[in-house]
């Protein structure tokens, strides 16, 4: 029972490579959540998704693109990533606030 | 849209002092007031939240409407306290509870 398992953990990009995160959970939650996270400024919304299918933008969407193709999994697309893009990625899931996260991605755009 | 600020980046105790971390919100609405907590090496995880009004691992928050804080409080802290500590709010009275975070504030506990 691994909860929330995020892939990769670390990845090093050159600017406008592109790549995907994904999240995969087993907890059978319907909401979906990735944030990123940058020193002093905390965790910021980048997409949520409230059930398989659908996808809203946060507060931090641009550059970036979401697909919830079924319950399990829910994944993050660079297109072309920037060093702004440079930061710890979260997968989380719940709902009313109590979150369950994932171990986070480090990503690095040179 | 909801805002949470907490003001101190860090904040250095030493082991058996009291300890407020300060969270501060501004939302129009109903909100419900989390604290959230990442040690060292580990998951973010929920400490607690304002309607459960427990007390996790001997730390309390009250939710004050008045002020608009929800600030975090532990009597005694211990060294295993070390962490960085992240208020978030999330909307009660919409249907998009997506959380907000605050930018977080790290918390030494010197011995």
């Amino acid at each position: 029972n691994a909860g929330v398992t995020q892939t990769p953990k670390f990845q090093v990009l050159k600017t406008g490579q592109s790549m995907t995160l994904q999240c995969a959970q087993d907890m059978n939650h319907n909401s979906m959540y990735w944030y990123r996270q940058d020193p002093g400024m905390g965790l910021r919304l980048i997409y949520y998704s409230a059930s398989e299918g659908t996808t809203d933008k946060g507060e931090v969407p641009n550059g970036y693109n979401v697909s919830r193709l079924n319950k399990r999994e829910f994944s993050l697309r660079l297109e072309s990533a920037a060093p702004s893009q440079t930061s710890v990625y979260f997968c989380a899931l719940g709902r009313t606030g109590v979150l369950t996260f994932g171990a986070g991605s480090r990503l690095t755009v040179l | 849209a909801q805002r949470v600020t907490q003001p101190e980046k860090l904040l250095s105790v030493f082991k058996g002092a009291p300890v407020e971390l300060k969270c501060n919100y501004s939302y129009s609405g109903s909100p419900e007031l989390f604290w959230y907590v990442q040690y060292s090496r580990q998951r973010l995880q929920l400490l607690l939240r304002h309607i459960s009004r427990e007390s996790i691992k001997g730390f309390t928050a009250d939710l004050n409407k008045g002020e608009t804080s929800f600030h975090l409080k532990k009597p005694f802290a211990q060294e295993e306290d070390s962490a960085m500590y992240y208020c978030a709010l999330s909307p009660m009275d919409t249907g998009r509870r997506a959380l907000t975070f605050g930018s977080g504030t790290r918390l030494q506990v010197q011995p």
